[in-house]
């Protein structure tokens, strides 16, 4: 049982590329979440999905998007990239109750 | 607009010296607080949720409590391996909402 992962780990981009993270859970949960981690603030979130084909943005959606087309893989898209989303990337998941659970993050730098 | 906040933002213990970590909070229609420890370099990793006021949780050295504005997380005879990122969320009507985390440091 893997629980959250997340890929990749570890990331730099340049002004203006795209990327894709990817977040997949194996606990059947149907509540998937992306957040972003930076210092001296707490983890925002980004978009959240409450099921399969549905998604939902959060407090800080600019600049991303997401798609959950698979009931256990939850994506993370940046079109264009600016140094103000380097960041840590968490995902969570959660089944029926309110505890999340988190991947290990991605760490993004965006040059 | 739904608010937490912890303190302090780093603490700094002895060995075995006890302490506590706040976590105070405004949200309305409170359905749960909770507790998370994350290590350097790691995801957060839950510890406890409490629903209600009065309501207290214990896993080994920690105790969390909980009342209607706030949070505490004790730790009694901290060890070393107990030096962590505690951060505290809560969610109500909307998102879950963290607060930005207590740095914790044991010194043996």
């Amino acid at each position: 049982n893997a629980g959250v992962t997340q890929t990749p780990k570890f990331r730099v981009l340049k002004t203006g590329q795209s990327m894709t993270l990817l977040c997949a859970q194996d606990m059947n949960h149907e509540y998937m979440y992306w957040y972003r981690q930076d210092p001296g603030m707490g983890l925002r979130l980004i978009h959240y999905s409450v099921g399969e084909g549905t998604t939902a943005k959060g407090e800080v959606p600019d600049g991303y998007n997401v798609s959950r087309l698979k009931k256990q893989n939850f994506l993370l898209g940046l079109e264009s990239a600016a140094p103000s989303q380097t960041s840590v990337y968490f995902c969570a998941s959660r089944g029926g109750v309110y505890e999340q659970f988190f991947g290990p993050g991605t760490r993004l730098t965006v040059l | 607009e739904d608010q937490v906040t912890q303190s302090p933002e780093a603490l700094r213990l002895q060995e075995g010296e006890s302490s506590s970590l706040n976590c105070s909070y405004t949200v309305s229609g409170l359905r749960g607080l909770f507790w998370y420890r994350q290590d350097p370099g790691k995801g957060p990793e839950f510890l406890f949720t409490l629903y209600s006021a009065g309501e207290e949780k214990e896993k080994e050295r920690l105790k969390a409590t909980l009342t209607k504005k706030e949070s505490f997380l004790h730790i009694t005879a901290p060890k070393p391996e107990d030096s962590a990122t505690y951060l505290c969320a809560v969610q109500a009507m909307g998102d879950m909402r963290f607060g930005a985390g207590t740095r914790l440091t044991v010194k043996p």
